[in-house]
């Protein structure tokens, strides 16, 4: 199974781009890396998710350097709505998937 | 396009009693997962259901069951509950399995408090 280690908090400010990384040393070949939203009493959100190299949506980018042992999720410009917990996932089938504790990221004004 | 939806959203029990929550996909979804969500062990996967069939299931007691309709629909039951069992339940939907990892979608959940 891909456990994944994330930081267990950040702080940033709004305006900032915030970086945070995700270590999935055991990823497997055809193992995907997803990252998710979570807002207190809500449901994840899905963000963004990738294979390998560079993602970009409408949110966030994705970066996966070639070895896949890491990825970053960055957000450009977070405001105040963007605290929350962002969860970072590695896996092709629902019941291998391994939540984690998450990040828990705090804008400050 | 309407999104998952749960029901009930709160629920109160108390030890021994039974409970079943219910999940309505997003149209067109096959799939529908849940998931458990405490402060101490997080988010943890209890089933997956496809086409009405249980294809995969995680480390939880058999006190824990669930079955989807043929409308996709699905509910999920746990028996003779314990205080342990109070938790965020979500319910996720997906297309179905098409080999690479589906995008979930989760519901608001289903917040179950057991006295």
């Amino acid at each position: 199974l891909a456990k994944t280690t994330q930081p267990i908090s950040m702080d940033s400010y709004e305006g900032q781009e915030v970086n945070i990384t995700c270590s999935h040393n055991n990823i497997a070949t055809n193992d995907y890396i997803t990252w998710y939203q979570q807002f207190p009493s809500q449901g994840p959100r899905f963000i963004i998710q990738g294979y390998k190299t560079k993602v970009t949506n409408e949110v966030a980018s994705l970066f996966i350097p070639a070895d896949r042992k890491s990825s970053t999720l960055s957000l450009p410009r977070v405001s105040l709505s963007d605290t929350a917990v962002y969860y970072c996932l590695a896996g092709v089938n629902t019941d291998k998937l391994i939540f984690g504790t998450g990040t828990r990221l705090q804008v400050f004004p | 396009k309407a999104g998952v939806t749960q029901t009930p959203r709160y629920l109160i029990k108390t030890r021994g009693q039974q409970v079943t929550l219910s999940c309505s996909p997003i149209s067109g979804h096959r799939s529908v997962s849940w998931y458990q969500q405490t402060p101490g062990q997080g988010l943890q996967f209890l089933f997956e259901y496809f086409s009405e069939t249980q294809r995969n299931k995680g480390n939880f007691p058999g006190r824990f069951s669930g079955r989807q309709f043929s409308n996709s629909r699905s509910e999920m039951n746990v028996s003779t509950l314990e205080l342990g069992d109070s938790a965020l339940y979500l319910c996720a939907s997906s297309l179905g399995p098409t080999g690479e990892l589906e995008t979930q979608y989760f519901g608001p959940g289903t917040r179950l408090l057991v006295l």
